[in-house]
């Protein structure tokens, strides 16, 4: 079964510290990858893509990598602002099974939840 | 910036109500989802649509859900009737080239729905 798991479910940590959140999944034949940003009853913000062939992407203070053989992808976060506090979450793009392409839907992991204390 | 639409932000209604979601996606967009999310649970997907048609859907979208896009600029999910395990987040969600081709996903804030 095709599942995402973000570890941990809360993280705290002070401003001005680097940080990195977690994700993992079953079945490396992904597609691509996807990191959102959720805030409190707010919709999802797209934050970073990362196809297949791509070993990481970069936008501002956050890098994502990209590591297939091992079912993990990491969101960086450098030098973190209360303003970054939010639920992140990881959503993967798998191929399909017997053919070329995606599946053409996201499955989501259950988010990290960031708080970062003035 | 451009973005993603929803309305209502919220909705109650009575078990065995048939309700309808609303939502704009982003203009030049052409693939268009809905997704749900059940307080404390995962999103999920629901339903993929491009082209006036259902590109892909999952196990939860059954006879009970519909999509259209009935005019130029509006995507609807309806629920015909109702039940209390429908009670979630919905989110539309609309893609330039569509997941399938690397373009990223970007999400409305969501209508939620109450069924009492």
């Amino acid at each position: 079964k095709q599942e995402v798991t973000q570890i941990p479910a809360a993280l705290s940590v002070p401003e001005g510290e680097n940080l990195v959140l977690n994700c993992s999944f079953t079945d490396s034949a992904i597609y691509n990858l996807q990191w959102f940003r959720q805030d409190p009853g707010k919709g999802l913000t797209s934050l970073l893509l990362i196809q297949s062939s791509q070993r990481e992407q970069t936008s501002g203070r956050l890098n994502a990598s990209l590591d297939k053989s091992s079912g993990r992808s990491t969101l960086y976060i450098a030098a973190s602002q209360p303003g970054d506090s939010a639920t992140y979450l990881c959503a993967v793009n798998w191929n399909r099974m017997n053919y070329g392409g995606s599946q053409g839907n996201l499955i989501f992991g259950k988010g990290t939840k960031l708080s970062v204390k003035p | 910036e451009p973005e993603v639409t929803q309305t209502p932000s919220h909705q109650v209604t009575q078990m065995g109500q048939e309700v309808i979601l609303r939502c704009v996606p982003i203009s030049n967009h052409l693939y268009f989802y809905w997704y749900r999310q059940i307080l404390g649970q995962k999103v999920e997907f629901l339903v993929s649509f491009y082209n006036n048609e259902i590109s892909e859907k999952s196990e939860i979208f059954d006879d009970q859900f519909s999509v259209e896009r009935p005019d130029g600029s509006n995507f609807t999910l309806k629920i015909r009737s109702t039940k209390l395990e429908d009670s979630a987040m919905y989110f539309c969600a609309s893609s330039d080239r569509g997941i399938h081709y690397n373009s990223p996903l970007h999400f409305g804030n969501g209508t939620r729905l109450t069924v009492t």
